[in-house]
């Protein structure tokens, strides 16, 4: 069984502030990993990915992620926080068909970001 | 830019009537999953296909809740009778199963459903 945690579900930043969401996974086999962004009354669309390689994936509109299998982590970073940033973010894990856990996404609760002047 | 597309958009109806909500997958994409959020329980995977297939729907109230895809252009989710808590917000997602396993989703702008 997977699941993720996010810690936080809401977090409030200044405009050109650092963005730091937490996310913590739990998976019997090695995970993927993702994050998606909602914004207000649209569906879920990809930030970034994490299957195999390197560790350090960036994505879309300026955001990174870090893999680290020692803690269980894949937070989502971006150096300095914009005004359109404000959506709310899914961190996501599934096993992938190589480890027979199937490829359905188990998403995490949500955290909605704030972006302030 | 290739898109998953739902219907209704909206709707609203009464207890004890029938639901059923649509989405045509991107062109070439394989699997097909149908979530629904709510706030109190978030983003829950009701079922998903694979080469039109149904693989897992383990998260579906069965007996109210049908999902098929009678052909690889559409997948249908069917709630009947329907009950003021499916009230929610119903994705659909599409995507194509790769030799990595990655399998990126692509998510429909979802169907808002109220019962009243």
């Amino acid at each position: 069984a997977q699941s993720v945690t996010q810690l936080g579900s809401h977090v409030s930043v200044s405009e050109g502030a650092l963005v730091l969401l937490r996310c913590n996974y739990s998976s019997s086999v090695p995970p993927y990993l993702f994050w998606y962004v909602q914004y207000p009354n649209q569906g879920l669309q990809l930030l970034l990915k994490y299957t195999t390689g390197a560790t350090l994936v960036k994505g879309i509109n300026g955001f990174e992620a870090e893999f680290k299998k020692s803690e269980t982590s894949f937070h989502l970073t971006k150096p300095s926080a914009h005004m359109s940033d404000a959506a709310e973010y899914f961190c996501a894990v599934s096993a992938g068909i190589l480890t027979g856990g199937g490829n359905k996404l188990t998403f995490g609760t949500g955290t909605q970001l704030k972006v302030e002047l | 830019d290739a898109r998953v597309t739902q219907t209704p958009r909206h709707k609203v109806t009464e207890m004890g009537q029938e639901v059923t909500m649509r989405c045509q997958p991107i062109l070439g994409h394989n699997t097909v999953f149908w979530y629904r959020q709510t706030m109190m329980q978030g983003l829950e995977l009701l079922a998903y296909f694979r080469n039109r297939a149904p693989l897992d729907d383990s998260g579906m109230p069965k007996d109210r809740f049908s999902a098929e895809m009678p052909d690889a252009t559409l997948a249908t989710l069917k709630i009947q009778p329907s009950e003021p808590r499916d009230s929610a917000v119903y994705f659909c997602a599409s995507g194509r199963q790769g030799t990595t396993g990655a399998n990126v989703l692509t998510f429909g702008a979802g169907s808002r459903l109220t019962v009243l």
